[in-house]
């Protein structure tokens, strides 16, 4: 069965330092990858997805993730991180027929 | 990408009692989905709706306490039955619209006293 590690509840940085936010999964069968963002009550917006193109998957806000098959790791990173980047980060696993399964969610703190 | 609305978008309710939450699309779409996020938790799916077929359900949920419509590509509904407090939590739908390309409602806000 397919599933996802997110390691990190909380995650700390300083604006315009580098956010890495990482997470690893398990899947049977070359999986499709996602990392959303959800911003405080709103619902997910998708920042990123990965479907067996391009191993460096660039999304928007400047978040950028690397799937990397060797380590089952799929991290989101960021060079320099803003005030706005706050928020609650999920990564997602499908591995077809569109059901996705979430990470339990870093929360990401940016501090001035 | 497409425009997913939701209602209502919080609602306090008696245990015991049912409530039913809309999902609306601005485009047709095949799959919806309806997901559950517990309090500081992560999202888990309840249930697959496509249009013109029974919703299918995960692990852990039933049709009896969870019942979904789709009675066409742009809208679906989730109705949350006989609610306990273990079900306050924030309930999304979400649709497919091309390469597992998810998008998310803004969510509904259930609290159950």
């Amino acid at each position: 069965a397919q599933s996802v590690t997110q390691l990190g509840s909380h995650v700390s940085v300083s604006e315009g330092a580098l956010v890495l936010l990482r997470c690893n999964y398990s899947s049977s069968v070359p999986p499709y990858l996602f990392w959303y963002v959800q911003y405080p009550n709103q619902g997910l917006q998708l920042l990123l997805k990965y479907t067996s193109a391009a191993t460096l998957v660039k999304g928007i806000n400047g978040f950028e993730a690397e799937f990397k098959k060797s380590e089952t790791s799929f991290h989101l990173t960021k060079p320099s991180a803003h005030m706005s980047d706050a928020a609650e980060y999920f990564c997602a696993v499908s591995e077809g027929f569109q059901k996705l399964v979430f990470g339990t969610g870093t929360r990401l703190l940016v501090s001035p | 990408s497409a425009v997913i609305s939701q209602k209502p978008s919080r609602d306090i309710c008696q245990r015991g009692t049912s409530l039913t939450i809309q999902c609306q699309v601005d485009s047709q779409v095949t799959m919806m989905f309806w997901y559950r996020q517990q309090p500081g938790q992560s999202l888990t799916l309840i249930a697959t709706a496509n249009q013109g077929s029974e919703a299918t359900y995960e692990s852990g949920f039933v049709i009896d306490k969870f019942p979904i419509s789709r009675p066409n590509l742009t809208f679906s509904t989730l109705t949350v039955s006989n609610m306990s407090p273990e079900d306050s939590s924030i309930y999304l739908c979400s649709v497919d619209v091309s390469s597992y390309e998810q998008y998310f409602g803004p969510g509904t806000r259930l609290t159950v006293t």
